[in-house]
């Protein structure tokens, strides 16, 4: 089946740093990735959508200059949380699209903020 | 407003019990639902989804899930649960652009 790789799994940073999470789809190419965050024992909400080559769009509410998406190839798309402050810490899930009707999704990334 | 409501939290069963997990959504146009299933240090496993056709889909893992439009709801089913399926659940309903609205998950617990 597609495959939808994270990096890093877990990430512990000082508050003001920057931190890069990368998503990749392994096993096929995707013009959308999907950007989600997800709370302790709560649910996915979706923070933005990556579109390779063009600029991300972002859900209303999530601030883009704070979440900063690339989107350089049909195989990776890049989420830098920009100087990280502790309410940042956060599960991150990013999920590429293989057909119109079906996503795969990365085993996510757990963000620490100090 | 579009959402997606599962009421249960938190359930417990006995292994070989049947389970019913439900899910009601809100949603504008006609939807597209979706049932998975996330695992400690694992992504979310797509077990079924539904477009359009059969009300009633079956899934991997010995799931199914029964659309009622006439609820707005979204039922997972299985007849025996196996300890193995203790793990989040999530519902989820979404349109042709791919994004997807989630439910605030169930925390399955098999009972041995």
């Amino acid at each position: 089946g597609a495959v939808v790789s994270q990096h890093p799994s877990r990430v512990i940073c000082k508050s003001g740093t920057s931190v890069k999470i990368e998503c990749r789809s392994l096993d096929f190419q995707a013009t959308t990735m999907f950007w989600y965050r997800q709370f302790p024992k709560q649910s996915l909400m979706l923070m933005a959508t990556s579109n390779e080559g063009s600029k991300a769009t972002y859900e209303q509410g999530v601030e883009k200059d704070k979440f900063l998406i690339n989107h350089a190839s049909l195989t990776l798309s890049t989420l830098t949380v920009t100087s990280a402050h502790p309410e940042d810490s956060s599960f991150y899930i990013c999920s590429a699209r293989l057909w119109a009707d079906e996503q795969f999704f990365g085993p996510g990334t757990r963000l620490t903020v100090l | 407003a579009q959402s997606v409501t599962q009421p249960d939290i938190h359930i417990t069963v006995s292994e070989g019990a049947s389970l019913e997990l439900r899910c009601n959504y809100s949603y504008g146009a006609t939807p597209y639902l979706f049932w998975y299933v996330q695992s400690p240090g694992q992504g979310l496993q797509l077990l079924l989804k539904y477009f359009s056709g059969d009300t009633l889909v079956q899934g991997i893992k010995g799931f199914e899930a029964e659309f009622k439009r006439s609820q707005s709801s979204f039922n997972l089913r299985k007849p025996s649960v196996h300890w193995s399926d203790a793990a989040e659940y999530f519902c989820a309903v979404g349109g042709n652009t791919g994004k997807l609205i989630f439910g605030q998950g169930t925390t399955l617990q098999v009972k041995p």
